[in-house]
């Protein structure tokens, strides 16, 4: 069974900076992409970023919004996802759920964590 | 980036109801093209992706058509289960974009 469990979200101050982990287990982690989603109160879903399997080099691609600021890594040894956040923002508040890339390409997210509420605030 | 517009923004219908939920892309995306399901305080739930395909153990009452610009996601027969709001993505080009979702009511 694909299980995403996300960890590490909380209260931070403007400016400040926070990092999410998200352990993986039910699949062959290195085999896959995995994305970060976050979700405003009240909001619609935004992506944030990828990062790519072993296969494509563990490449990188982000969102506009937060290109600069956050850093998306991955630890294979730890079947582990991260999301690195700096610089953080009132606006970066959300909902953070990580997501699997599925097994064709290019991948479409098939399996959800349950997410982590991130707030910026003062 | 790919603007996806999603409409209606929300409908209300009644249990056993046909269901159509348009989403189109503001440029060409072949069918890179999934739905998820998303009810209050939960994940999202992938329900298809290349536009038509459904995801492992998602009722057959679901379907996904299309390809380009113009995309449907249809529930054939409403049931208490399915009220909730529906998103439609492009996973084809970055940065991967959302569409603004369609919640669904019940009448």
């Amino acid at each position: 069974e694909v299980q995403l469990v996300e960890s590490g979200g909380g209260l931070v101050q403007p400016g400040g900076s926070l990092r999410l982990s998200c352990a993986a287990s039910g699949f062959i982690f290195s085999d896959h992409y995995m994305d970060w989603v976050r979700q405003a109160p009240g909001k619609g879903l935004e992506w944030v970023g990828r990062i790519r399997n072993k296969a494509s080099r563990y490449t990188t691609e982000y969102a506009a919004s937060v290109k600069g600021r956050f850093t998306i890594s991955r630890d294979e040894s730890k079947n582990s996802l991260y999301l690195q956040m700096n610089s953080l923002q009132v606006e970066d508040t959300a909902m953070y759920y990580c997501a699997k890339g599925g097994g064709y390409h290019p991948p479409s997210l098939d399996y959800w964590g349950q997410g982590i509420l991130v707030t910026v605030s003062s | 980036d790919i603007q996806m517009t999603q409409s209606p923004s929300s409908l209300s219908a009644s249990v056993g109801d046909r269901v159509t939920i348009t989403c189109r892309a503001s440029q060409g995306i072949s069918n890179y093209l999934a739905w998820f399901q998303q009810k209050p305080g939960k994940a999202p739930k992938s329900l298809i992706y290349g536009a038509s395909s459904l995801e492992s153990g998602v009722p057959s009452k679901f379907s996904g058509s299309g390809s380009g610009t113009d995309f449907t996601l249809t529930i054939s027969s409403l049931q208490p289960e399915d009220f909730a709001t529906y998103y439609c993505q492009q996973y084809g080009i970055y940065p991967l974009t959302f569409g603004g979702g369609t919640r669904v009511e019940i009448k």
